[in-house]
Order: C-alpha cells, then sequence, then structure tokens
C-alpha cells in the first residue's frame, strides 16, 4: 500500500518563472491538500482538493493554484515565482468521509534564485 | 480563523525523563488535534490525535490530553529515548477543514 507521493524532490527555479507540483494521494483516499513550510516554521495552509474542486484556500495569492485529477491526484501551479516561495512543498492526503487524519507525502524543496 | 500557539519552541531534556509540549487554540468549533513529528528533511509524521469528545489518549510511551473549556491540549512523552529528538508540531482543525500548526517545538534528548 502506497503512502502519499510526491515528485520533483527538489527544484531549482528562477524568479519570474512557473513551476508545477504533483501529488499522489494514499491508497483510498480521496482528498488532497497543499501546505508550505519555510525553514524553521510550521506548514502553512495553501488549498484543498476533493471532487476535483477547491474546497478551501488559506490565505495565498491568486499566483498559487491547482487541480485535482479523477485519480485524486493533484498539482500545485505557482506563477511568477518571487524568492519568498522558496520553501518546502507538501501535500497531504485524507478521506473526506471519516477520519480527518492527513497524511504527509515527503515534500518538494523549492529554491526560487 | 484558527490560531495556535505552541510552548516552548525548544526544549531539552535528559534521556529517560519526560518531556511535555504544551498548545492552545482559539477556535471553539475546532475538534480534531493531531500531534506530528518532524525529523530534519523529512515529512511530518503523525505520532498521535485527539478528537474532541475524549479528554485522553495514550499510546506506549506517547500521550495526549485536552482541555475543551481551556482550548488546550498537551502532548506527554515519558522515558525519552535518543529517536525522539526532532521537531514537534501541534495542529487543530474541524472536521475535514484544513490544519492550522503551532509553531513548532525543537525537543533534543541529551544522552
Amino acid at each position: 500500500d502506497a503512502g502519499v507521493t510526491q515528485s520533483p524532490t527538489h527544484l531549482i527555479k528562477t524568479r519570474g518563472q512557473q513551476v508545477t507540483l504533483r501529488c499522489s494521494p494514499k491508497s483510498g483516499h480521496d482528498t488532497v491538500s497543499w501546505y508550505q513550510q519555510a525553514l524553521g516554521q510550521g506548514p502553512q495552509f495553501i488549498f484543498q482538493y476533493y471532487e476535483e474542486e477547491e474546497r478551501q484556500r488559506g490565505n495565498f495569492p491568486d499566483r498559487f493554484s491547482g487541480h485535482q485529477f479523477p485519480n485524486y491526484s493533484s498539482e500545485l501551479n505557482v506563477n511568477a515565482l518571487l524568492l519568498g516561495d522558496s520553501a518546502l512543498y507538501l501535500c497531504a492526503s485524507s478521506k473526506q468521509t471519516g477520519a480527518e487524519t492527513q497524511y504527509f507525502g515527503p515534500g518538494t524543496r523549492l529554491l526560487v534564485l | 480563523g484558527e490560531n495556535v500557539e505552541q510552548h516552548p519552541s525548544t526544549l531539552s531534556v535528559q534521556e529517560g525523563d519526560s518531556a511535555v509540549i504544551k498548545c492552545t487554540y482559539s477556535d471553539s468549533a475546532s475538534n480534531y488535534f493531531p500531534w506530528y513529528k518532524q525529523e530534519l528533511g523529512k515529512r511530518p509524521q503523525l505520532i498521535i490525535d485527539i478528537r474532541s469528545n475524549v479528554g485522553e489518549k495514550k499510546d506506549q510511551r506517547i500521550a495526549v490530553t485536552l482541555n475543551k473549556t481551556a482550548k488546550h491540549f498537551s502532548l506527554h512523552i515519558t522515558e525519552t529515548q535518543p529517536e525522539d529528538s526532532a521537531v514537534y508540531f501541534c495542529a487543530a482543525s474541524s472536521l475535514n477543514e484544513k490544519l492550522t500548526f503551532g509553531t513548532g517545538t525543537r525537543l533534543t534528548i541529551i544522552p
């Protein structure tokens, strides 16, 4: 039973570029949440996807967008990258009905130069 | 929105002693409180969680207590071991909603 997977593991971009991060949820899970974790801080909620729709959004600008596919996998897109977007991006999956437990993937470490 | 405060930010204990980390939350609608352990460069891993209809939960050396009236919950680790060294995060959420995390506690176990 595969856990949550994310790709790529590391990424280096320059300011102004665009990036796409990918997440595959744990088997049996249908909900994907994305978090940004800056160095030395706790994860900050970006948004959550369920049934291919954005259900809830945190305090992030429209440069951050996402998508969920019919197989429940998800993408996080960030446009017009800023230096401050450098962080660990974590994907967490859960089941919409029943337990609220969110399981995290290994993350994608993004460095913006 | 929800706000979670976590204390202390750093904690050093002798191996074999107990460690306690405390969190407070602001939103009375929150009903789910997980604790995550994050080792350097790795993903947050769920170590224990508690729901608002339960006051205490224990799993071997780890326990969590919840006081809904005071809006605070605590993580207790007994008989600490070197492998317990990590950053610990508390979090709070409502049913299937976003997790709001505390700022983390860096726990160091001194051999």
